[in-house]
């Protein structure tokens, strides 16, 4: 079983909707989580971590943990086509960050 | 510099042939990590430096890979008699401080371009 887990996708919304991109982890023991962007050919880059249940807000973006069901998620609002990219979920656990293999998003206009 | 700087950026190499791939990390970051990325793959954790700390290797997929920190800055990462399946973009990232040691702060945790190797 992988650390991580993520639907590859495509997930395609349209452009203002709310893009719903959703990661599963396997250890209970993991300490926090994130959310990194990669746009083709690019490097990751980070755009969003948690720590504690429940959601955290930073602009259009919005982080949901769960620990309890071992579960965070990534909610974009007013979905732009310049979200269009991979998004890829991390958690660290014993000081290693743990990646899942991402999820694609396409942002139609 | 202002980021994480690795060279070659691209580099292709004959099978059975060594290859060394180098990553600077921020100026004062001590922490550094090496991962992998296969087309349309996610990301392979391979070592982690912390310090002065022994690495945690357990991520190097054999012992043709092996990496050096020198000086607690610049990472040399080399591949000894490469393999067709080494072809993968070699990704470095640092930090300022291990995460392990102030969980719930983070400091910053920045990749560099990449090193797109191609075995042929």
């Amino acid at each position: 079983q992988k650390e991580v887990e993520q639907n590859s996708g495509p997930l395609s919304v349209p452009e203002g909707a709310i893009a719903s991109l959703n990661c599963t982890y396997s250890d209970r023991g993991s300490q926090s989580f994130f959310w990194y962007r990669q746009y083709s050919g690019k490097s990751p880059e980070l755009i969003m971590f948690i720590y504690s249940n429940g959601d955290k807000e930073d602009g259009r973006f919005t982080a949901q943990l769960n620990k309890a069901s071992q579960y965070v998620s990534l909610l974009i609002r007013d979905s732009q086509p310049s979200d269009s990219a991979t998004y890829l979920c991390a958690v660290i656990n014993f000081n290693k960050f743990y990646f899942g293999s991402g999820t694609k998003l396409n942002v139609k206009p | 510099g202002a980021g994480v700087s690795q060279s070659p950026s691209n580099k292709v190499t004959e099978k059975g042939k060594d290859v060394e791939l180098r990553c600077d990390p921020i100026s004062g970051h001590t922490a550094l990590y090496w991962y992998r990325q296969s087309l349309g793959q996610g990301l392979e954790f391979l070592i982690y430096f912390q310090g002065n700390s022994a690495p945690d290797k357990s991520g190097l997929p054999s012992d043709r890979f092996s990496a050096e920190r020198t000086g607690g800055s610049v990472s040399t990462l080399t591949i000894q008699r490469t393999q067709q399946e080494d072809s993968a973009v070699y990704l470095c990232a640092s930090s300022l401080v291990s995460l392990r040691d102030r969980v719930g702060t983070f400091y910053g945790y920045t990749f560099g371009s990449g090193t797109r190797l191609t075995v042929v």
